[in-house]
């Protein structure tokens, strides 16, 4: 059973550019969330998708945006870079349901670096 | 809201010692609170978690914590660490009246443990 995977593993920007990031879910989970983790740091929560929606978002600018496609795949688009987005990139999945715990599984990330 | 608060940025242990990681959270409402451990250049892996009942968890590889409600804390300890054990953990926790699950994260404590 694959678990949650990434794609790039890493990737160099420059500043104003725009990046696509990938995360394809556990196998049978249907809810994608994003995080963002600087150096030093803990991963803060970007957003959440879950039926190609976005359900939930974090304290972060309209240059972070998603999707996520029907077979619960998604997408992180980050547009005009800055160096502060320099980060890993955290996927997480999870099984969505009602009136409990969603345990969250994490892929690997991608690294970003903004130069 | 809720936020978390992990006291310690860095916690040095020689091999066979005990370790404590320390995590205080604030929430209005009831949460599920998490450890994650991350190993370098790696996503987060779940370390245990408590979400009703006993108020001591423990892991398979003997790791425990115990969630003490007056206190709002949620510490981390193992009696006798391995060199493998050299890792950054996590605290995070969740609203239990958030049925997406999304994580507030500590800032990470740094274990190095040496021989």
């Amino acid at each position: 059973d694959a678990g949650v995977t990434q794609s790039p593993t890493h990737l160099i920007k420059t500043r104003g550019q725009q990046v696509t990031l990938r995360c394809s879910p556990k196998s049978g989970h249907d809810t994608v969330s994003w995080y963002q983790q600087a150096l030093g740091q803990g991963p803060q929560f970007i957003f959440q998708y879950y039926e190609e929606e976005e359900r939930q978002r974090g304290n972060f600018p309209d240059r972070f945006s998603g999707h996520q496609f029907p077979n619960y795949s998604s997408e992180l688009n980050v547009n005009a870079l800055l160096l502060g987005d320099s980060a890993l990139y955290l996927c997480a999945s999870s099984l969505s349901w009602r009136g409990g715990y969603n345990e969250q599984f994490f892929g690997p990330g991608t690294r970003l670096t903004v130069l | 809201a809720q936020s978390v608060t992990q006291l310690d940025s860095q916690v040095p242990v020689f091999e066979e010692a005990p370790v404590e990681l320390r995590c205080n959270y604030s929430s209005s409402v009831s949460v599920y609170l998490f450890w994650y451990v991350q190993y370098p250049n790696q996503g987060l892996q779940l370390l245990l978690k408590y979400l009703s009942g006993s108020t001591l968890v423990k892991s398979i590889n003997g790791f425990e914590a115990e969630f003490n409600k007056s206190q709002t804390s949620f510490h981390l300890r193992k009696p006798s660490v391995h060199i493998s054990d050299t890792a950054e953990y996590f605290c995070a926790v969740s609203a239990a009246t958030d049925s997406w699950g999304k994580l507030q994260f500590g800032a990470g404590t740094q274990v190095v443990v040496t021989p």
